[in-house]
């Protein structure tokens, strides 16, 4: 089967753009999550979509928002981008049946200016 | 106090040592991820664990519920070991497999 794929890999935008990333799970999982990574916070939990559904949000502005396609493809969106968004976001899916185990994408580097 | 705490923060080892990385929170808890992160690259899992004990390879990954404690063990390492070690856990409850919290990351640099 093949991975996660994340597009674009590397993104530079300006301060007050928007950026759309996609993410495409592994063939056959529903569940897509994403997550933030800058060197001072971290990783944290972005947001979960099941079957079209957002499932649970964390703790971000509502510049942050996702949503999910009938494929089980999903995007996140970032409207008026400020420096501090700049991070590594990362998708993973998350297996059926008893694993739920995650499988993370290669992520995409937005950088901010 | 975060939920998820890692220590050590950095360790330096010498090839072929026995290492030790341990993982405390303070949440009731349904699984505990260990994850790998090399520099520059992507996000590997490596154990998932909801109780008692695992290995693979090289790596083995155990867990007390009672105590809100794993560890991740690395025998025999190897400088391709270095990278950032990450423990992850997702809260008891609930129906979201993708709500991790994550601890500060190890970062773990095996010298020759």
């Amino acid at each position: 089967k093949a991975g996660v794929t994340q597009t674009p890999r590397y993104l530079i935008k300006t301060r007050g753009q928007q950026v759309t990333l996609s993410c495409s799970p592994i063939s056959g999982h529903r569940s897509v999550s994403w997550y933030q990574q800058t060197p001072g916070q971290g990783l944290q939990f972005l947001f979960e979509y099941f079957s079209e559904t957002q499932r649970n949000k964390g703790n971000f502005p509502g510049r942050f928002s996702g949503r999910q396609f009938s494929n089980s493809r999903s995007e996140m969106n970032v409207s008026t981008l400020e420096l501090g968004d700049s991070a590594l976001y990362l998708c993973a899916s998350t297996g059926t049946g008893l694993s739920y185990e995650q499988y993370f994408g290669p992520g995409t580097r937005l950088t901010v200016t | 106090k975060n939920e998820v705490e890692q220590s050590p923060q950095n360790l330096t080892a010498q090839e072929g040592e026995f290492i030790t990385i341990n993982c405390s929170y303070s949440v009731g808890i349904s699984a505990l991820h260990w994850l790998q992160q090399h520099p520059g690259g992507g996000i590997v899992s490596l154990f998932m664990l909801s109780s008692g004990k695992k290995k693979h390879g090289r790596l083995i990954a155990t867990i007390n519920i009672q105590e809100k404690h794993s560890s991740l063990h690395i025998t025999a390492s190897h400088p391709r070991d270095s990278a950032v070690y990450i423990c992850a856990v997702r809260e008891a409850g609930g129906t979201s497999y993708g709500k991790l919290t994550f601890g500060q990351g190890t970062i773990l640099t095996v010298h020759p």
